[in-house]
């Protein structure tokens, strides 16, 4: 069975903190990493995908790290905003074509 | 198009009833993925196709829900005889190599 934990659950930060997530996922059988940002009611939006071990990988103030051998990714976010108030998920992928699984997001809440 | 477009956007039955959600993928896609988030935050894989064949169907509940991706047409999820915990949004994705794009999702209300 693969299982993909991210932590923590939720998050509740002020303006300008930085802040960062974990996921964890099986290190065998590696295809891809995909972290999303989602809010309800929209389409999860895709941010990083990060096939290679130690990749890195940088979207504004949002950034993410990969490490395929010990299983993990963190996402960081710098400076956040408001508006960075979402769930973001991480979705593990083994094969192309295949499906992804996800973990069950952290909820960030940053509050003016 | 360039975005994934789910119909309808709400869609409630009674227990018992049909319903039929359809699915516009990316333009050239090839892959179309299917997953019903029932629990919050919890995307659950149903099924998957390249082009017009099944990919993967591991996570399809056999019984009552079908689904399609035919040429020329959108992808559809059928759900015969709904039941009440098939109330969940369920979402399309469509990919080209890694990475999947969602749709905004179709949530189906069970009474």
């Amino acid at each position: 069975i693969l299982n993909v934990e991210q932590s923590p659950q939720s998050l509740h930060v002020q303006e300008g903190d930085s802040t960062n997530f974990t996921c964890s996922f099986p290190s065998s059988n590696f295809y891809a990493l995909h972290w999303y940002r989602w809010e309800t009611a929209k389409s999860p939006e895709a941010l990083f995908v990060m096939t290679l071990n130690g990749d890195e990988k940088k979207k504004g103030r949002i950034s993410a790290t990969l490490n395929t051998k010990e299983g993990y990714s963190y996402l960081y976010i710098k400076g956040s905003q408001p508006e960075d108030s979402a769930t973001y998920l991480c979705a593990f992928l083994y094969n192309q074509g295949g499906k992804l699984i996800f973990g069950q997001g952290t909820e960030l809440s940053v509050k003016p | 198009g360039e975005e994934v477009a789910q119909t309808p956007k709400h869609l409630v039955r009674g227990e018992g009833q049909k319903a039929k959600l359809y699915c516009a993928p990316i333009k050239g896609h090839s892959y179309v993925f299917w997953y019903q988030q029932v629990l919050k935050n919890e995307f659950k894989f149903l099924i998957s196709f390249q082009n017009e064949n099944v990919f993967d169907e591991t996570g399809m509940p056999k019984e009552r829900f079908s689904a399609k991706c035919l040429p020329n047409s959108p992808c559809s999820l059928e759900i015969q005889a709904t039941k009440l915990e098939d109330s969940a949004v369920y979402f399309c994705a469509s990919s080209q190599s890694r990475l999947q794009f969602f749709g905004p999702g179709t949530r189906l209300t069970v009474l």
